[in-house]
C-alpha cells in the first residue's frame, strides 16, 4: 500500500499570502490528486496532477488559484495562492495503486 | 446529473451495537463503489471497493453491499467499537478513469 506524507500538517496564514503544501509518496505514481475538505463537508477534487505534463483542474477550480507543481513521479505541490478566509480548509493530496486509493493525512489551513 | 447521497447524516449507537449506513448514487456508467472510513482529522481510508458485478464483500467486521439495479449500497457495522467512531464515505466512480463523486459522508458516534 502506498504511505504517503504531507507538508505542512497545518498552518494559520494571513490574507493575501500564499501556502505551498508538499506531498510525498514512497512508490512511484502516474497520477496524483488533490481534495480540498471544507468543514463539515466531503471531499472536492481540486485537480489531478501528472507527471511532465500541466495539471488538470475540475471546474471551479483554476490554475492561477491553485498551481500545481509535479516534478517526478513521488513527489507533488499545491500552492494556495493570494488566500482569503474562504481558503479554510483540509487539502489532501490522493495517489490510485491498483484498485485502491490511498489519501494522505490532510494540510489543516486556517486563514484569517 | 451525478450524485451521491448518504444517509443518515449522523447516528449514534452503543457500544457492541450492529449499524447500516446507506448510499445511493445516480452516477451513471457506474464503473465501482468504495466505502472510506475518515477518522477525524486524518485522510479517508478505504474500507471496500465494489464492481457492479459483485455484490457484497467484507473487511472484517464491515460489509459492503451492492445493488446495482437499484443503485444502492450499504454499509453494515457489526459488534461496533468506539474506535469506529468516525465519518464514512460513500464514492462512486464514473466510467471514465478519475472521476469520483462523493458522498457527503455519515458521521458515527459509538458510545460506550
Amino acid at each position: 500500500s502506498a504511505v504517503i506524507s504531507q507538508k505542512p500538517s497545518r498552518d494559520i496564514c494571513q490574507r493575501g499570502t500564499s501556502l505551498t503544501i508538499q506531498c510525498q509518496v514512497d512508490s512511484q505514481v502516474t497520477m496524483m490528486f488533490w481534495y480540498r475538505q471544507q468543514p463539515g463537508q466531503s471531499l472536492t477534487l481540486i485537480a489531478t496532477a501528472n507527471q511532465g505534463s500541466e495539471a488538470t483542474y475540475e471546474s471551479g477550480f483554476v490554475i492561477d488559484k491553485f498551481p500545481i507543481s509535479r516534478p517526478n513521479l513521488t513527489f507533488s505541490t499545491l500552492t494556495v495562492s493570494n488566500m482569503s478566509p474562504e481558503d479554510s480548509s483540509i487539502y489532501l493530496c490522493s495517489v490510485e495503486e491498483g484498485e485502491t486509493q490511498y489519501f494522505g493525512p490532510g494540510t489543516r489551513l486556517l486563514v484569517l | 446529473k451525478n450524485q451521491v447521497e448518504q444517509s443518515p447524516q449522523s447516528l449514534i449507537i452503543l457500544e457492541g451495537k450492529n449499524c447500516t449506513l446507506q448510499c445511493n448514487y445516480t452516477v451513471s456508467p457506474f464503473s465501482n463503489l468504495r466505502w472510506y472510513k475518515q477518522d477525524t482529522g486524518r485522510g479517508p481510508v478505504s474500507l471496500t471497493i465494489m464492481t457492479f458485478s459483485e455484490n457484497t464483500k467484507s473487511n472484517g467486521r464491515y460489509t459492503a453491499t451492492l445493488d446495482a439495479d437499484t443503485k444502492q449500497s450499504s454499509l453494515h457495522i457489526t459488534a461496533s467499537q468506539l474506535s469506529d467512531s468516525a465519518s464514512y464515505i460513500c464514492v462512486v466512480s464514473w466510467d471514465n478513469f478519475n472521476k469520483f463523486y462523493f458522498g457527503s459522508g455519515t458521521k458515527l458516534n459509538v458510545k460506550p
